[in-house]
């Protein structure tokens, strides 16, 4: 375990459903993120949280819809996904935000949109 | 934005042999400079990192090494064992996180 859980691992859900993913770190940080890997593609970058604010959305569809309660906790919302948005979902922590602080990742939700 | 450029995508050595990776980075203002490794069915994770006001950085058997002004970095993994066959991520940071599109490492026995 690195420190940053992510649950579920993984989530089949169809065009219709809701589902919530959930991402829990207890190291301190103070900076969240969300990013998506899709196969042979970049990590992409998808929310920034920096003490609970939302300090990036990298245009990223509606149909995702983050949540930070707290420093701590981390919930990305889903609804009407499409086929293109099966991809692995991983959640990252760090100290805060900024140009030199490494990030800490869970394992991810591999999500499948049938 | 900063890009990141990553290669070669597939990467394959024997045992013992040392593998090299090479990253380009397009805004000179980036200033930290990570590499991680993912293994199959975890998350990317750090195993080594430089910043900007420093030219090689060494652990083990691997190092990292910078060139600001061609605006390159390169990880290097000497005497290369199986345990080393992962997705290698290089990444570039200003004000976020930027990651290249990571190199399939194979270490065959």
């Amino acid at each position: 375990e690195t420190g940053v859980t992510q649950t579920p691992r993984h989530l089949v859900m169809g065009m219709t459903n809701k589902k919530s993913l959930k991402c829990e770190q207890h190291l301190g940080h103070n900076a969240m993120y969300w990013y998506k890997q899709s196969a042979k593609k970049p990590l992409e970058l998808m929310f920034v949280y920096n003490f609970k604010e939302q300090t990036e959305n990298n245009s990223v569809p509606s149909r995702f819809s983050p949540e930070c309660p707290n420093s701590s906790h981390l919930f990305l919302h889903l609804h009407t996904l499409q086929p293109e948005d099966s991809a692995l979902y991983l959640c990252a922590s760090s100290s805060r935000t900024g140009s030199d602080y490494g990030y800490t990742f869970g394992s991810g939700t591999r999500l499948t949109v049938v | 934005g900063e890009n990141v450029e990553q290669h070669p995508s597939t990467l394959s050595v024997q045992e013992g042999d040392s593998a090299v990776i090479k990253c380009t980075y397009s805004d000179s203002a980036s200033n930290y400079f990570p590499w991680y490794k993912q293994e199959l069915g975890k998350g990317p994770q750090l195993i080594i990192d430089i910043r900007s006001n420093v030219g090689e950085k060494k652990d083990q058997r691997i190092a990292v090494t910078l060139n600001k002004t061609a605006k390159h970095f390169s990880l290097h993994i000497t005497e290369t064992q199986p345990e080393d066959s992962a997705v290698y991520f290089c990444a570039a940071s200003l004000n976020d996180m930027r990651f290249g599109a990571g190199t399939r490492l194979t270490v065959k026995p």
